[in-house]
């Protein structure tokens, strides 16, 4: 079956750069796309960005000039890398299946706190 | 960027009663997708294409719409359903998701 799993850091400093894992299984990334999106406490969905079955990226204009998505398809994982973290940037952070985002992880929660 | 609101920010049902809720979007979009968030949970696609329910969704949701606007019925709440709703679309990028609905029992 479809499992994606969120893995990182859950207390980074600020300024500092964040680094998340998601490993999936169940699924190849050479035909499926896979997103993160974040929930800060107590507040919406907002998608950061995507990287697409051909290895091609999207990212949120929002937070672009701070994002990199990548993977390892040989690992099974996605990986994020988020620079000149701010507190605004704790969230819940997901990642996800295709779009429409059909299969999500449990999460891991970022915390930004000096 | 296309925004989406979503209406109303917050309700309240009956078990039984029918609930609509709301997403208009700032731009025409092509199809709008519906989740359900419990707690800190990961949210749960219920509909796909704007009208179409997602696997082992039950028959009592329901999508519609067109153009800027969709909607998601709930045609008899349950105790179950309380919890928040999004939309979102997938038309152009940035993706986004509307607010949300915090549906609950009463």
């Amino acid at each position: 079956q479809v499992q994606l799993k969120e893995s990182g850091p859950g207390l980074v400093q600020p300024s500092q750069t964040l680094s998340l894992t998601c490993t999936v299984s169940g699924l190849s990334l050479t035909s499926n796309s896979v997103s993160w999106i974040r929930q800060p406490p107590g507040k919406g969905l907002e998608w950061m960005g995507v990287i697409w079955s051909n290895g091609g990226t999207d990212y949120n204009s929002a937070i672009k000039s701070r994002l990199s998505i990548s993977r390892d398809t040989s690992k099974s994982q996605v990986f994020l890398k988020m620079n000149s973290l701010q507190t605004e940037d704790t969230a819940m952070y997901f990642c996800a299946r295709g779009a429409p985002f059909d299969y999500w992880g449990q999460g891991v929660m970022v915390t930004v706190s000096s | 960027e296309i925004v989406l609101t979503q209406s109303p920010t917050t309700m309240a049902a009956s078990p039984g009663e029918k609930v609509t809720l709301t997403c208009l979007a700032s731009s025409s979009v092509n199809y709008i997708y519906w989740y359900q968030q419990k707690s800190s949970a990961s949210p749960k696609l219920l509909i796909y294409y704007t009208s179409s329910l997602a696997s082992g969704v039950p028959d009592r949701f329901s999508g519609s719409g067109s153009g800027t606007s969709y909607s998601l019925t709930i045609s008899s709440m349950e105790a179950e359903d309380a919890a928040i709703y999004y939309c979102l679309q997938l038309t152009s990028t940035p993706l986004t998701f509307g607010s949300g609905t915090k549906l609950e029992i009463k």
